[in-house]
């Protein structure tokens, strides 16, 4: 069975740090893409950021591009999301999604999520 | 960017009814790289529909997609109680991939 969780969000001060982790099983993880999608509460999805397979490639979303870096350890099954810089606006629900085949950004599975919020 | 809006923003129908949710781009799609997806509260969005038309894995055949260019449609043909929720599309054909606002899917 495919599952994902995340793990790391928490309360964060305005301008503080977080790094979020995604947990991978049931799949090989180094033959997918994956992304990050995030939903402020009570709000619609937003893409975040996207790492190829290999983690040779690398996209943000103009809103987070400089101060959130994706990166992943195939070995450990893993797909991080460092933030820094955090703003208030960066409050949400994080979820890590698996690139589906042959069509890397559409996600079939997403895992449960991981509440961060920015405040003081 | 490419905006997608959905509409209606709220649809009241009762289970057995047919459901027809708009989802409308800025500018023309490449190809036809638009996806749905199903979301209920307090869960993560499930895929439903990709490449405007093809069904997932595991989405039984009531979904179905439709459109190209700017116009893409999700229909459920004949509602079951599981299928009230919100739904999202998402454009992945430019860059950045964006996801409309949403239609909330309440029984009537």
């Amino acid at each position: 069975e495919v599952q994902l969780l995340e793990s790391g969000g928490g309360l964060v001060q305005p301008g503080g740090s977080l790094r979020l982790s995604c947990a991978a099983s049931g799949f090989t993880f180094s033959n997918y893409a994956m992304s990050w999608v995030r939903q402020a509460p009570g709000k619609g999805l937003e893409w975040v950021s996207a790492i190829g397979g290999s983690g040779g490639s690398t996209f943000y979303a103009d809103s987070v591009r400089g101060r959130f870096t994706i990166s992943r350890d195939n070995s450990k099954n893993t797909l991080y999301l460092q933030m820094n810089s955090l703003r208030s606006e960066d409050t949400a629900v994080y979820y890590c999604a698996k690139g589906y085949g042959d069509n890397p950004r559409v996600y079939d599975c997403w895992g449960q999520g991981t509440l961060v919020t920015v405040s003081s | 960017e490419i905006v997608l809006t959905q509409s209606p923003g709220t649809l009241s129908l009762s289970p057995g009814e047919r459901a027809t949710l708009s989802c409308r781009a800025s500018q023309s799609l490449s190809s036809t790289y638009l996806a749905w997806y199903q979301q209920k509260p307090g869960q993560a969005p499930r895929l439903l529909i990709y490449g405007a038309s093809s069904r997932a894995t595991g989405i039984p055949d009531r979904f179905s997609g439709s459109g190209s260019g700017t116009d893409f449609t999700l229909t459920i043909s004949r509602l079951e109680p599981e299928d009230f929720a919100v739904y999202y599309c998402q454009q992945y054909g430019t860059s950045p991939r964006t996801f409309g606002q949403g239609t909330k899917l309440e029984i009537k």
